[in-house]
């Protein structure tokens, strides 16, 4: 069984604290993704990598930073939290390079909040 | 810029009806879409895909149609049931990127 696993459920941080948010996926997938899901905005991509070492910017990547040392573990950072990044993390993975076919598979979420 | 739209942002259905979800996007560069599920507290689930050489793709009570000349595609369920009701993302991507592009949501609820 398939499994995309984030290591904190919820979170409560204040402002100006330095956050991690990992994820580990089990599927030797190439490529890791870290989305955002606000109400009214849906998904929104922070960052993505498709290969150790390597990241992209996604769409909204101001304010975070990633780190993919290893295949299986891809970490979202915020190094100084705001309150406007209280949101629903969500991480996911990827098999591949091609696109046909290759759904993302989701982790549960990580819900931060910011005070 | 949203480049993939869910216009509904709710959708309330009898139990035993059709469910009908939209989507629209605007990229017509888009050649893959699928059909995400997503309840409360839980990350989303894959549903079903369609690539852009079909306009239709059924699973069981799911079923994907694609009008790629009005960038639009729909998510049928039939029957709906109790246990459908949860938020519905549409998503889409190029074969050449990297990216998925998702959608608003629509929260669909099925009434008993």
């Amino acid at each position: 069984d398939v499994k995309v696993t984030q290591s904190s459920r919820y979170l409560v941080k204040r402002t100006g604290e330095k956050v991690f948010l990992e994820c580990v996926q089990d599927m030797d997938h190439e490529n890791m993704f870290w989305y955002r899901q606000d109400p009214g905005l849906g998904l929104r991509l922070i960052y993505f990598s498709y290969d150790v070492k390597m990241k992209e910017k996604g769409d909204i990547p101001e304010g975070y930073s990633v780190s993919r040392e290893k295949k299986e573990r891809f970490s979202l950072i915020l190094e100084s939290a705001s309150t406007n990044q209280t949101s629903m993390y969500l991480c996911a993975s990827r098999r591949g390079l091609l696109l046909i076919g290759g759904e993302l598979f989701f982790g549960e979420g990580s819900r931060l909040t910011v005070l | 810029d949203q480049q993939v739209k869910q216009n509904s942002p709710s959708l309330s259905v009898q139990e035993g009806r059709i469910s009908i979800l939209n989507c629209d996007y605007t990229n017509s560069m888009f050649d893959y879409f699928l059909w995400y599920k997503k309840y409360p507290a839980e990350g989303p689930t894959f549903l079903i895909s369609i690539s852009s050489i079909k306009d239709k793709n059924e699973d069981g009570r799911f079923t994907v149609f694609l009008n790629k000349s009005a960038k639009h595609l729909s998510l049928h369920i039939v029957p709906s049931q109790p246990g459908d009701s949860a938020v519905y993302f549409c998503a889409a991507s190029k074969n050449t990127g990297n990216q998925f592009y998702f959608g608003t949501g629509t929260s669909l609820t099925v009434i008993p």
